[in-house]
This record gives structure tokens, sequence and C-alpha cells, in this order.
């Protein structure tokens, strides 16, 4: 595709409950990251895939979150026991290759609401 | 550790004046340095980036920024604002050698004719 595109777009749970993000990043990017962005905050990072494996999950914020990306394209984010405090956006980066300076492209975001 | 912080959350401007957005950096190694653009509902855009090379970096929709590592800041500015440029703009660096962004908290950048 021509862009990052996640879905779904908005999703709302209830607390306890199970939900999948999903992320489609660009075709060709062996680079992929997912990111929480609360109210009025900045973006803060969750997790890094570099191909199949994740290369960096020191963002994800207790052992009810995980994520995968069995065959290096689509990857999912998986939230267990769903809390209020995990109501966010939840954004998805490809970028080439995973070096430092290379551009990362965003898809527009999952709003997760938690009630 | 790397961080940025953006001095500001609100800024207000009128159309046609100039759009000074701030950014400092903290970093123990010569940093790679980002401003993005958040349009509402919409994905995080690169505006421009600074990696290495030339200080004054120009990037999209007439955004520049200038890394000053005597003053570690790395500010955005516009010479003259459009209505089009209402959005939050977000500083980010990278941590150490991973390829991980860190954001600042964003700047609510509004135009007022």
């Amino acid at each position: 595709g021509a862009g990052v595109s996640q879905t779904p777009s908005n999703k709302v749970t209830e607390k306890g409950k199970y939900v999948e993000l999903r992320c489609d990043p660009i075709s060709g990017h062996t680079a992929l990251y997912w990111y929480r962005q609360s109210l009025g905050q900045g973006p803060e990072f969750l997790i890094y895939f570099q191909g199949t494996g994740a290369a960096d999950d020191s963002g994800l914020p207790n052992d009810r979150f995980f994520a995968v990306r069995p065959e290096g394209s689509v990857s999912t984010l998986k939230i267990q026991r769903t809390e209020r405090g995990d109501s966010a956006v939840y954004l998805c980066a490809s970028s080439r290759s995973g070096t430092g300076q290379e551009t990362q492209y965003f898809g527009p975001g999952t709003r997760l609401l938690v009630l | 550790a790397q961080s940025v912080t953006q001095l500001g959350s609100h800024v207000s401007v009128s159309e046609g004046a100039l759009v000074l957005l701030r950014c400092n950096y903290s970093s123990s190694v010569p940093p790679y340095l980002f401003w993005y653009v958040q349009y509402p509902n919409q994905g995080l855009q690169l505006l421009l980036k600074y990696t290495t090379g030339a200080t004054l970096v120009k990037g999209i929709n007439g955004f520049e920024a200038e890394f000053k590592k005597s003053e570690t800041s790395f500010h955005l500015t516009k010479p003259s604002a459009h209505m089009s440029d209402a959005a939050e703009y977000f500083c980010a660096t990278i941590s150490g050698g991973y390829n991980k962004l860190i954001f600042g908290a964003g700047t609510r950048l509004a135009v007022h004719p």
C-alpha cells in the first residue's frame, strides 16, 4: 500500500476484555514500531520489530501487552484484561531497514477507549 | 539518556506572522533530531530531520530548523504562518543506539486571522 494502515480506527471495549490492534506497514519495510499516545502527551515507544523478531520491547508497560509480527509484515498488538488506563491512541510506524536516522512513517492510529 | 523538551504547550500566532516553536535536547552523543506534525485525526508526518552535516535544515511546507549545539536547541521556524499550519508539532530524538523515537510533549499551534 501507499502508506501505513491501522485497523480498527476506533475501538471501544469494556474493562477486562481482550483487544487486538492491527498494523499494515509500507510494503518492503523491515522495521516496524508501536507507540502509544495518551491525551495531551507525545507518543511513547512500546516495541520495535526488525523482521519477525521483537528487537526491543522495553516500552511495553506490563505483561498484559504483547505484539507479534509472524511473517515480517503485518503486526498485531494484543492487550489482555484491558484497564481504563489503557485508553489512548496506538500508533504504528515503519521504516525501510531500521537505522536510527531513517524516517519513520506513521499510520493514522487506533483510538482505544476502555470503559 | 536522550530526551527533548518543548517549551510552550500552546502557541498562538496571527496569519502571516513568524512561527517559532522551541525544542531543547539532552544528549551525551551527537543527536539525531526530528520535527513531526500531527493534524487532527491524522498520523504523524515528518517535517524535517537533522542527522549530520548542515545545521540549518529545510523541510516541507516552508518550515526550517537550526541545530545549535552550543544551545542544545533545535527550534522550528516558519517566516509566515498560514491557517493550514494549525496543528500539533512534536520534536523528537532517537534514543541511544536504538531506533525508538523519544518525543517531546508537543506544542499546539493556533493560527488566527
